[in-house]
């Protein structure tokens, strides 16, 4: 019964190049979530997807990130020209719908780092 | 935006000592979670509270959800060595729509 699977969990990148992070849901999940965690701070909302719909993307920056939650496949987070403020702990979780107690599970992070 | 306001940031305590943080909010928030986070690891769910005035335990942990909805505080009783990490209160503003507000965070250190 796996959890919410996160990958690479940890990623370096040039300043400039592209950065793709990569989530599989729980089984049975149809919701997913991206959050980003700056060193010593707590977890900010970044974006919230349905399959092929991204439902509130109030978090995200408005250039160079994108999220998507294809038909197939994994959600993917992308970056591109990344900068040295991209650096952080990037958490994507999942739940099965909406909903009063319909509990956030959250994946182990991919940790972007950029040089 | 929304912001949470946790305290204390941190704490040293000596084991077997119990430990109180809190989260305070100028927004009402409809549910108010607790997790806790281990160096380079995700979050991992210890309570949730979805009424205000609710009061509930898991294990040596309470929480409660403040009955004006603008605050709630984690409890642990009698700290062991594997209760140390990052303590994080989360709310959700409109009940099911899953977008969470974080705290800062309480950093917990145990000295055996």
């Amino acid at each position: 019964n796996a959890g919410v699977m996160q990958n690479p969990r940890h990623l370096v990148r040039r300043r400039g190049q592209e950065a793709r992070l990569r989530c599989s849901p729980m089984k049975g999940h149809s919701h997913v979530y991206w959050y980003r965690q700056l060193p010593e701070e707590g977890l900010k909302f970044m974006v919230y997807l349905q399959k092929e719909n991204i439902i509130d993307e109030s978090g995200m920056p408005k250039e160079r990130f994108s999220a998507e939650f294809p038909k197939e496949g994994p959600s993917i987070l992308r970056i591109q020209q990344v900068v040295r403020g991209d650096s952080a702990a990037y958490f994507c979780a999942s739940s099965p719908a909406t909903g009063r107690g319909n509990t956030i599970y959250f994946g182990e992070g991919s940790w972007l780092t950029v040089v | 935006g929304q912001q949470l306001n946790q305290s204390p940031q941190s704490m040293f305590i000596q084991e077997g000592e119990d430990v109180s943080m809190n989260c305070t909010s100028s927004s009402i928030f409809n549910t108010w979670l607790w997790y806790k986070q281990d160096p380079g690891e995700g979050p991992v769910l210890l309570i949730a509270l979805y009424k205000a005035g609710e009061l509930t335990s898991n294990g040596r942990l309470t929480a409660q959800f403040g009955i004006t909805r603008k605050d709630s505080f984690l409890n642990i009783s009698a700290s062991i060595p594997s209760d140390v990490g990052i303590y994080f209160c989360a709310g959700q503003l409109i009940q099911g729509a899953q977008k969470l507000v974080f705290g800062q965070g309480t950093r917990l250190t145990i000295n055996p």
